[in-house]
């Protein structure tokens, strides 16, 4: 079965610090890879997605996350958080069969 | 474009009660999936619909069940509700397999 492991539970930065996610999967097959973010008191929005092509993707607001096949892993990253970048973050995995899987999330929060 | 709206968005049922959980697609949006979110997790696949066929399932007993409709809209039923079945149910929709658009939930409480 897939899974989908999320190594920070809550992470705590001060505005203009790195951010990088952990993210990590298990499935041996084909996978199309997401990460999500949940600002306080909305619903679950698209941060970026990967299906193919150049592991590198690049999403809204300065996010980008890298799919290291070797590794199993998908981090997301920023090189400078906001204040406004608080929100719970979620890496999903999708396999060919249509089945979603998603991590537990990690909470980030940004101290001005 | 319209987003992807659930109906209701609280509901309290008791143990042993059956529930109907509604959502509108996005616009376009031919593939709807449901989740389930318990408190402090990741919302968990329940399963997908497209063309008004299961095409995705995980791992949720067969009391769980879906319908999609022709223009989309879904519905999420469980029966012989337990008091472990209470969370957030989510909605998504998307075009098969594209990414997928989430609507607020559905808190369902079980008493």
């Amino acid at each position: 079965a897939q899974s989908v492991s999320q190594h920070n539970h809550h992470v705590i930065l001060s505005e203009a610090a790195s951010l990088e996610l952990g993210c990590n999967y298990s499935y041996g097959g084909t996978v199309n890879l997401f990460w999500y973010v949940q600002y306080p008191g909305q619903h679950l929005q698209l941060l970026l997605k990967y299906f193919s092509g150049d592991p590198l993707v690049k999403g809204i607001k300065g996010f980008e996350a890298e799919f290291i096949k070797s590794k199993f892993s998908f981090n997301l990253r920023k090189p400078s958080v906001q204040w406004s970048d608080t929100a719970e973050y979620f890496c999903a995995v999708r396999t060919n069969a249509g089945k979603s899987t998603f991590g537990d999330g990690t909470t980030l929060t940004v101290k001005p | 474009e319209t987003g992807v709206t659930q109906s209701p968005t609280h509901l309290i049922k008791t143990r042993g009660q059956q529930v109907t959980l509604r959502c509108s697609s996005q616009s376009g949006h031919n593939t709807v999936s449901w989740y389930q979110q318990a408190l402090g997790q990741g919302p968990q696949f329940i399963f997908q619909y497209y063309r008004e066929e299961e095409n995705g399932r995980g791992n949720f007993p067969p009391r769980f069940s879906g319908l999609q409709f022709p223009n989309y809209s879904s519905e999420l039923n469980v029966n012989a509700l337990e008091l472990d079945d209470s969370a957030l149910y989510l909605c998504a929709s998307s075009l098969i397999g594209g990414a997928a658009f989430f609507g607020q939930g559905t808190r369902l409480t079980v008493v």
